[in-house]
């Protein structure tokens, strides 16, 4: 079964300084891996995925993301945070194969302190 | 503006009533993908349709149904409803085959309370 874990419920960044939120998953055989963002009373927007390939992928606004696949990893990356990036971050996962669904973690939620 | 369209943005209904939440896919999109969103139980997947067939089952109640019609367009409905059922019901779209690593994108969500 697939499933997504992401282990900080809260994580708090300085204005300027790198953030990273962690996301690890499970799932039979090779994975696609998002990553969105929800801001208050909104609907969740993209902002990344690995599919293939380089194991580092850019995204909006400025975000990044690395796919570790040994550690089963895909933690998301932004060199200098911003007070607007500030919201809910939700890593997930959908099996190449075997399945059609898209599993989402119970999500992250960013401070950006100025 | 991802282009899905949900109705109605905001729902407060009777314990025991039944309602229906309306969804237009982005304009091409195959795929519907119906997910539920509380406090407690995070982002719950319930159901996914590919052109009018339903492909994929997750956490869905069986009070809950949904469809799809040949014009694309998703309704999933709510039935004796609890008080439980309160959440942010969300629909979401993607395009291409049921392979491929296509994006999901999510409408801005129906907020159901249920009183």
């Amino acid at each position: 079964a697939q499933s997504v874990a992401q282990p900080e419920d809260q994580v708090n960044v300085a204005e300027g300084n790198p953030l990273t939120v962690k996301c690890t998953y499970s799932v039979s055989g090779n994975p696609y891996l998002f990553w969105y963002v929800q801001y208050p009373n909104r609907g969740l927007q993209f902002l990344l995925k690995y599919i293939t390939g380089d194991n580092l992928v850019k995204g909006s606004y400025g975000f990044e993301a690395e796919f570790n696949k040994s550690q089963t990893s895909f933690h998301l990356k932004k060199p200098s945070a911003l007070v607007s990036d500030s919201a809910l971050y939700f890593c997930a996962v959908r099996a190449v194969t075997g399945g059609f669904k898209t599993i989402f973690g119970a999500g992250t939620r960013l401070f950006v302190k100025a | 503006d991802s282009g899905v369209t949900q109705t109605p943005k905001h729902l407060i209904t009777a314990t025991g009533q039944r309602v229906t939440l309306r969804c237009s896919p982005r304009s091409g999109d195959l795929s519907v993908y119906w997910y539920q969103q509380s406090l407690d139980q995070g982002l719950q997947f319930l159901i996914q349709y590919y052109n009018g067939e339903e492909r994929a089952k997750g956490n869905i109640l069986e009070r809950f149904s949904a469809q799809q019609f040949p014009d694309l367009h998703s309704e999933l409905n709510l039935s004796s409803l609890e008080l439980g059922d309160s959440a942010l019901y969300f629909c979401a779209s993607s395009d291409g085959t049921l392979s491929s690593g296509n994006t999901i994108y999510f409408g801005e969500g129906s907020w159901l309370t249920v009183v």
